[in-house]
């Protein structure tokens, strides 16, 4: 139990499909980020929340869209997806400001676009 | 946020003392070398972290050179539950948790 849990940890879908990724924090953190990690390459940083406001968008294209409606919940809206957005999808959360800036992992969600 | 650079893979016997590097010679005054491993298919899990003293939790001991540009994450009696890809970020405490992750180097401990 690491604190940060995502739902579905698999999901497979079409490139027409809308689906959504959901993650939840139980630590009291006030920031909150996803992460893609594809197949052989390293972890790369989506978007961060703090205090619920989206602080960075890494280039990340349109068809993610982000939702942050508290400080415990973060979500990853999907649609018309591309088979390279295949990936293992993780969500992470931590104290911000001038925390310890450990951050705390989710077991991630299994993503595959057919 | 400095970069690091890590070996791509090592070995490590079961029960033996795990010495991983990492060379961060840009780093700057204000910047802490965190340790973060990624079981495999899992979330990466935070491990220690250090701005100059060593430093040592009940995982793992961190040492960090004097002049600051390498370290070194000890794992005092590996297991097998420890093959893992360890990661070595160096960045700004408190800078909204935003790690830069690299390849990382992959530890594989044998029986």
């Amino acid at each position: 139990e690491t604190g940060v849990t995502q739902t579905p940890r698999h999901l497979v879908m079409g490139m027409t499909n809308k689906k959504s990724l959901k993650c939840e924090q139980h630590l009291g953190h006030n920031a909150m980020y996803w992460y893609k990690q594809s197949a052989k390459k390293p972890l790369e940083l989506m978007f961060v929340y703090n205090f619920k406001e989206q602080t960075e968008n890494n280039s990340v294209p349109s068809r993610f869209s982000p939702e942050c409606p508290n400080s415990s919940h973060l979500f990853l809206h999907l649609h018309t997806l591309q088979p390279e957005d295949s990936a293992l999808y993780l969500c992470a959360s931590s104290q911000g400001g001038q925390g310890t800036g450990e951050l705390f992992f989710g077991e991630g969600s299994r993503l595959t676009v057919l | 946020d400095a970069k690091t650079t890590q070996p791509t893979s090592m070995d490590c016997a079961e029960g033996r003392a795990a010495n991983l590097p990492c060379n961060h010679s840009t780093i700057s005054g204000n910047e802490y070398v965190y340790w973060y491993r990624q079981i495999h298919s899992q979330g990466p899990q935070y491990i220690i972290h250090g701005l100059k003293n060593n430093e040592t939790n009940e995982m793992a001991s961190l040492i960090i050179t004097e002049d600051r540009k390498s370290s070194t994450l000890i794992l005092p009696h590996a297991t097998l539950r420890d093959t893992a890809v360890y990661y070595c970020i160096v960045r700004v405490q408190g800078s909204w948790g935003k790690l830069q992750f690299g390849a990382g180097t992959q530890v594989v401990v044998t029986p």
